[in-house]
């Protein structure tokens, strides 16, 4: 059955690195999305990214994230400058179609600033 | 604004025990989708259900059943019979027109706790 994989698993990196998180969505998914998840709390939209462009990014998406689909099968997440809270689980989604269609998530990076 | 509230921050139960985690949703919109997933431990996030708001049938799947309420704006999950592996935190989640569905609007989770 066709899944969302994102690598790593686990990033660990030190404040005010960049970092890039990486997601392969479903191979016939056109949308995709990027949520985050602070530890014991709940899962937040960031961003989400349509035909090469976002289509829309909550507040807390701020000009030190930014996402790319470099290839065709890739879609990454990039932290500019990461700090302490930035850490959390990092989940990447595709859905097939527009519309509330199933997202089917990815298992998540956690990324973990020190 | 949208809004997504799950009162119940953790429930424990012994198998067998019939369980309902409570979802209560606000929304302008008129047509929205209400979606449940859950999230054992080891962390992914896994679907379960999703509804529209015109479609107030309940739906039952197993051992999983879903009452869609609009006048409370409700949509509640029951497990019967649970069991251990029903232990994990289960979202519900809303999507709106207004956001063209771009979005899900989580709730704080429920964190379901089975013991043997």
């Amino acid at each position: 059955e066709p899944e969302v994989t994102q690598t790593p698993s686990h990033q660990v990196t030190q404040m005010g690195q960049e970092v890039i998180l990486r997601c392969v969505p479903i191979s016939n998914h056109l949308y995709f999305y990027w949520y985050r998840q602070i530890l014991g709390q709940k899962v937040e939209f960031l961003v989400s990214f349509y035909n090469n462009e976002i289509s829309e990014k909550s507040e807390i998406f701020d000009d030190q994230f930014s996402v790319e689909r470099p290839d065709g099968s890739n879609f990454t997440l990039k932290i500019r400058s990461t700090k302490l809270e930035d850490s959390a689980m990092y989940f990447c989604a595709s859905s097939e179609l527009a519309g509330p269609n199933e997202q089917f998530f990815g298992p998540g990076t956690r990324l973990t600033v020190l | 604004a949208q809004k997504v509230t799950q009162a119940q921050t953790e429930i424990s139960v012994v198998e067998k025990e019939d369980v309902t985690l409570d979802c209560v949703y606000e929304t302008r919109d008129t047509t929205y989708y209400l979606f449940w997933y859950k999230q054992p431990p080891s962390g992914e996030l896994v679907f379960l259900i999703r509804r529209n708001s015109f479609d107030e049938q309940n739906e039952i799947s197993g051992r999983y059943s879903w009452n869609f309420q609009k006048s409370t704006s409700s949509f509640n999950f029951t497990i019967t019979a649970s069991q251990v592996v029903d232990s994990a935190v289960y979202f519900c989640a809303l999507s709106e027109t207004m956001t063209g569905f771009q979005k899900l609007v989580f709730g704080t989770g429920t964190r379901l706790l089975v013991s043997p």
